[in-house]
């Protein structure tokens, strides 16, 4: 997975309760990014990073924040957990230019309940 | 009318026959589009990029790209079981990449 880790790989949590996924590269990519896959909906992205404290929001960005203090690591906060936010979250890298060609990690598996 | 859009298959296909899977976008002002694999449970896999109007060929897969009747297509020949899985079509405007559902591929022995 091109040196990218995510942790937890599995949660589940209750609605209200606030959850941080993490990203962690060890390819030194500029770029990071933060999505959601649901059934019937694709990937869909939800903030990306374009440097060091450098963010931007995605589609669907409502009910998450994010963070990126080191260059290595990108972490998805949810504030409060709703049911509509369970779903696969996969976090990505790339290099060679904004939303070009991106490397995944091996995603998140978070159910609300 | 999706921005991106794929069949979802199942497109079965028997083993070393070529697999066709094609894709439309709506925003004319595309510029690069990328093609990735995913298998069940696992993350998207970069395939293939590209970015001008034409075929470029990687191994087994071509893609092909016509700006002009906005569609990408993946060929993938010699078409083997372990390429079963769900193809996913991305297209790039300036700031923005969206996602098709993808196409599931099924390559039958």
């Amino acid at each position: 997975d091109a040196g990218i880790t995510q942790s937890p790989r599995h949660k589940v949590t209750e609605t209200g309760t606030p959850v941080t996924l993490r990203c962690h590269q060890t390819e030194n990519h500029r770029y990071m990014y933060w999505y959601r896959q649901d059934p019937g909906h694709g990937l869909r992205l939800i903030h990306y990073s374009y440097g060091v404290k450098d963010t931007d929001k995605g589609e669907v960005s409502d009910g998450y924040s994010v963070s990126r203090s080191k260059t290595e690591d990108f972490l998805l906060t949810l504030e409060s957990a709703t049911s509509s936010q369970t779903s696969v979250y996969f976090c990505a890298i790339s290099e060679s230019g904004l939303f070009y060609e991106q490397y995944f990690g091996p995603g998140t598996r978070l159910t609300v309940t | 009318q999706k921005e991106v859009e794929q069949n979802s298959g199942p497109l079965s296909v028997p083993e070393g026959a070529i697999a066709s899977l094609n894709c439309t976008y709506s925003d004319r002002v595309s510029q690069s589009f990328f093609w990735y694999r995913q298998y069940s449970g696992k993350s998207p896999e970069l395939i293939m990029s590209i970015y001008s109007n034409g075929d470029k060929e990687d191994g087994r897969f071509t893609a092909q790209l016509n700006k002009a009747s906005q569609y990408v297509s993946l060929l993938i020949r010699d078409s083997q079981p372990s390429d079963s899985a769900t193809y996913l079509c991305a297209a790039l405007t300036a700031s923005k990449l969206t996602f098709g559902t993808g196409t599931r591929l099924q390559v039958t022995l």
